[in-house]
């Protein structure tokens, strides 16, 4: 069965610091990889996906990923992050799209 | 509709009590999915439909739990007999079509279940 690891429960990071949040999947084919951000009392907000193609992945708000199938993980990373980034951060996996498998999430603290 | 709206937002319930939780997709698109998310969880899938039709149902917890959208557009998520254990925030997304494809989320409905 798909599972999503995310190994980091909270991380906390300067403002402006670069930032790399971990995430591994078991899954037995080539998979769909997203990462979502929740802020509080909001709805999960879509940062970027992977379906195929290019393995470094553009989002919204500055993010990229890099799918590694040999190491089974689609790690998130910001070069400089901004207080406003301070959020739940969310990695998923999905094989048709209909039934996608949430990591635990991983809250960042940003300080000032 | 600009984004996937969902009510209330907010809900207590007495335990033994039924609710009802309601979704209103993005116009046109044709999968909906339900979510829990327990506190300090990921979302887990409990359901999804294409247009009417409930294909996976595989992540209700329980026969308490039923979800339909008879229309293909509006989905009701009801819990009967709630207990302690149902509260959770509810997710609900949909996407355009079938596969590959993003979903959208709503704001969620907090359930609080004493």
């Amino acid at each position: 069965a798909q599972s999503v690891t995310q190994p980091d429960i909270h991380i906390t990071v300067s403002e402006g610091a670069s930032l790399e949040l971990r995430c591994n999947y078991s899954y037995g084919a080539t998979p769909y990889l997203f990462w979502y951000v929740q802020s509080p009392g909001q709805g999960l907000q879509l940062l970027l996906k992977y379906f195929s193609g290019d393995t470094l992945v553009q989002g919204i708000k500055g993010f990229e990923a890099e799918f590694k199938r040999s190491q089974s993980s689609f790690n998130l990373r910001k070069p400089s992050v901004h207080w406003s980034d301070a959020a739940e951060y969310f990695c998923a996996v999905g094989e048709n799209n209909n039934d996608m498998r949430f990591g635990a999430g991983t809250r960042l603290t940003v300080k000032p | 509709g600009a984004g996937v709206s969902q009510s209330p937002r907010y809900k207590v319930a007495k335990r033994g009590q039924d609710v009802a939780l309601r979704c209103d997709p993005i116009s046109g698109h044709v999968s909906l999915f339900w979510y829990q998310q327990a506190l300090g969880q990921g979302p887990e899938f409990l359901t999804y439909f294409q247009n009417e039709a409930q294909l996976d149902k595989s992540g209700l917890p329980s026969d308490r739990f039923f979800a339909e959208r008879p229309e293909g557009s509006v989905s009701t998520l009801k819990i009967q007999r709630t207990q302690q254990e149902d509260s959770a925030v509810y997710l609900c997304a949909s996407s355009l079509k079938q596969g590959k494809e993003t979903q959208y989320f709503g704001p969620g409905t907090r359930l609080l279940v004493l």
